[in-house]
């Protein structure tokens, strides 16, 4: 069984562009969340979508964004990339049943210079 | 402020030393309590979920408890392939599918 594959693996970007991620989830899984991991402060939840519809949001501002396809499929775009914004991120698939976890990708790690 | 708050930070233990990781949350309306485990350069490896307090859960040589206020993930003789960074999560009633990570513990085995 295919786990949730995260592309790319990696990326350097420089300030100022933009980036999108995509995270393909575990087949059947609906839910798909996003999250930021730093060593200073950890694993920081982003957003999550169920059903193409962003269901939560987390304390992040408005330059980043996400979406989620028919099929499942979720991208996560970042504008007007700042130094702060590297960082190694996560994506999450769920069945959204209760007792089953969430499954990680590997992440996407994003190194803006 | 919801928290989520592990210790020790670091842990280095002897192989077959067991040991336990702390959790401790202050939430309002806790929903359930994750353990992770954490390897470099990769995601996090779902290991368990608790819901109530007094449940407890076993794999292998991991065994997670739960109280109203903590969570603690026993470390039985550990191997050296135990070492790793163990993260503590929990969800809540509000906003059920959210993750509130705790910082983690790394912890490593030594032959």
């Amino acid at each position: 069984k295919a786990g949730v594959t995260q592309t790319p693996r990696y990326l350097i970007k420089t300030r100022g562009q933009q980036v999108t991620l995509s995270c393909s989830p575990i087949s059947g899984h609906r839910s798909v969340s996003w999250y930021q991991q730093t060593p200073g402060q950890g694993l920081q939840f982003l957003f999550e979508y169920f059903s193409e519809t962003q269901r939560n949001k987390g304390n992040f501002p408005g330059r980043f964004s996400g979406r989620q396809f028919s099929n499942s499929r979720s991208e996560m775009n970042v504008s007007t990339l700042e130094l702060g914004d590297s960082a190694l991120y996560l994506c999450a698939s769920s069945p959204a049943f209760e007792g089953v976890g969430y499954t990680f990708g590997s992440g996407t790690r994003l190194t803006v210079v | 402020e919801d928290q989520v708050t592990q210790s020790p930070e670091a842990l280095r233990l002897q192989e077959g030393e067991s040991s336990s990781l702390n959790c401790s949350y202050t939430v309002s309306g806790l929903r359930g309590l994750f353990w992770y485990r954490q390897d470099p350069g990769k995601g996090p490896e779902f290991l368990f979920t608790l819901y109530s307090a007094g449940e407890e859960k076993e794999k292998e040589r991991l065994k997670a408890t739960l109280t109203k206020k903590e969570s603690f993930l026993h470390i039985t003789a550990p191997k050296p392939e135990d070492s790793a960074t163990y993260l503590c999560a929990v969800t809540m009633n509000s906003g059920y599918s959210t993750l509130t990570f705790g910082k983690g513990t790394m912890l490593l085995v030594s032959p």
